[in-house]
């Protein structure tokens, strides 16, 4: 299995602009979860999807921020307009249940995203 | 949402034992969860403990679990080079009420010097 698969790996862009990350989620798994990481605030949990199903968007931090999970092998975290407040490490990660159990979460290599 | 504290920094020689500690808040945290982040990485799950358990032993990682406390520690014998890494500690209470979702802690940056 070739893992979670996130892209792009790095992505730069100006203030204002429309960011779009991608996630593939290790087929099979039913749950799905964006992370932001910063040195400030650590790892923060935006939203996750249980079978395609937006079930916790309580982190997303604000209306700029949307995600979409059309099926089960594809994600998307859109930032419109982005921000240099946004910059961060964007994780994606999947589980086979909806509980992280005894098995954990598989986390993808993580998105650098820069905003100038 | 529940905290999840650990201290920011630790060094130790090659070969010497690791011990990184974490406090959690949420009582009912049902699973416990030791990650590495090496650079440029994702979280890579090290090991687990449910909460019913007070040890768990993996090869070179010892996870201890004092629940009254709420202290979780991972010991990690004969600490190599190539053990220098950020580690997390997460719990989730896996519940419909808490919710299902792992909260982190900011992770211990781990350096083993030669």
């Amino acid at each position: 299995d070739a893992g979670v698969i996130q892209s792009p790996r790095h992505e730069v862009t100006e203030m204002g602009q429309e960011v779009t990350l991608r996630c593939k989620p290790i087929s099979g798994h039913n749950s799905l979860f964006w992370y932001r990481q910063t040195m400030m605030r650590g790892l923060e949990l935006l939203i996750y999807f249980n079978n395609n199903v937006p079930i916790d968007d309580s982190g997303m931090p604000e209306d700029r921020f949307s995600a979409k999970m059309p099926n089960a092998s594809f994600s998307t975290l859109k930032i419109q307009p982005s921000e240099p407040r946004d910059s961060a490490v964007y994780f994606c990660a999947s589980s086979p249940r909806e509980g992280a159990g005894g098995y954990g979460y598989t986390f993808g290599s993580g998105t650098r995203l820069t905003v100038v | 949402g529940e905290d999840v504290e650990q201290s920011l920094f630790l060094s130790v020689r090659e070969g010497d034992s690791s011990v990184i500690n974490c406090t959690y808040t949420d009582s009912s945290s049902t699973y416990l969860y030791w990650y590495k982040q090496e650079p440029g990485a994702g979280l890579q799950l090290l090991t687990y403990i449910f909460s019913n358990m007070d040890m768990k032993q993996d090869q070179r990682l010892t996870v201890l679990l004092n629940k009254k406390d709420k202290h979780l520690s991972l010991r990690i014998a004969d600490t190599q080079t190539g053990d220098s890494a950020i580690y997390f500690c997460a719990e989730t209470p896996e519940n419909s009420n808490s919710g299902y979702a792992l909260n982190f802690g900011k992770g211990t940056s781990l350096l083993v010097t030669p």
